[in-house]
């Protein structure tokens, strides 16, 4: 069965910065592209970012470019976002998830998620 | 960026109503539409993509098609397990943007 978890959420002040990691298991985590995906407190969904399975290349959202950094760990099964210079408008649930290919491309669609971190801007 | 506009986007209904929530997106996207269910404090879950191919797992009820730019979810005899809020996904081009989210609440 595949499971994605993620971890690294908090509280963090504006300005701050925040590691969120994503450990995958059940896959070949290599064979797939990985995004994250944010929703805002009663908002709906933001893609946030994406990297391909073999990690050449990555994608980001205007609201988080320059701020933010995907990264991944084939080793380790592990995703990660690196955000730095957050804002409150950065406050969200913030997923991983998993296309159903991608090892040289990502697609955008999402077939499994994780349960989601919580990353709480504020001072 | 692709701008993708759900509607309704609240719908009261009852167990065994059939519902239909439509998609439209401000640019052609051909078939490159998924749609996702989310239930409270939940994460989203795939239901439907090319617009209308069902994922694995994923009841027969549910249904999606396309006519043109726009696309529609169609629940037939909607069980208590439905109500949830649903978002249609554009695939067709970076950024992957999301609808704003239709919710089904019971009635």
């Amino acid at each position: 069965e595949v499971q994605l978890l993620e971890s690294g959420g908090g509280l963090v002040l504006p300005g701050g910065s925040l590691r969120l990691s994503c450990a995958a298991s059940g896959i070949t985590f290599s064979s797939y592209a990985m995004s994250w995906v944010r929703q805002a407190p009663g908002k709906g969904l933001e893609w946030v970012s994406a990297i391909t399975g073999n990690e050449a290349d990555t994608y980001y959202a205007d609201s988080v470019k320059g701020r933010f950094t995907i990264s991944r760990d084939n080793y380790k099964n592990t995703l990660y976002l690196e955000m730095n210079n957050l804002r409150a408008e950065d406050t969200a649930i913030y997923y991983c998830a998993k296309e159903p290919g991608g090892y040289y491309e990502v697609s955008g669609l999402l077939d499994v998620w994780g349960k989601g971190t919580t990353v709480t801007v504020s001072s | 960026d692709i701008q993708l506009t759900q509607s309704p986007s609240f719908v009261s209904a009852s167990v065994g109503d059939s519902v239909t929530i439509t998609c439209r997106a401000s640019q052609a996207i051909s078939s490159y539409l998924a749609w996702y269910q989310q239930k409270p404090g939940k994460a989203p879950k795939l239901l439907i993509y090319g617009a209308s191919t069902l994922q694995s797992g994923v009841p027969s009820r549910f249904s999606g098609s396309r006519s043109g730019a726009e696309f529609t979810l169609t629940i037939s005899s909607l069980q208590p397990e439905d109500f949830a809020t649903y978002y249609c996904q554009q695939l067709i081009s970076y950024p992957w943007t999301f609808g704003q989210g239709a919710r089904v609440e019971i009635k």
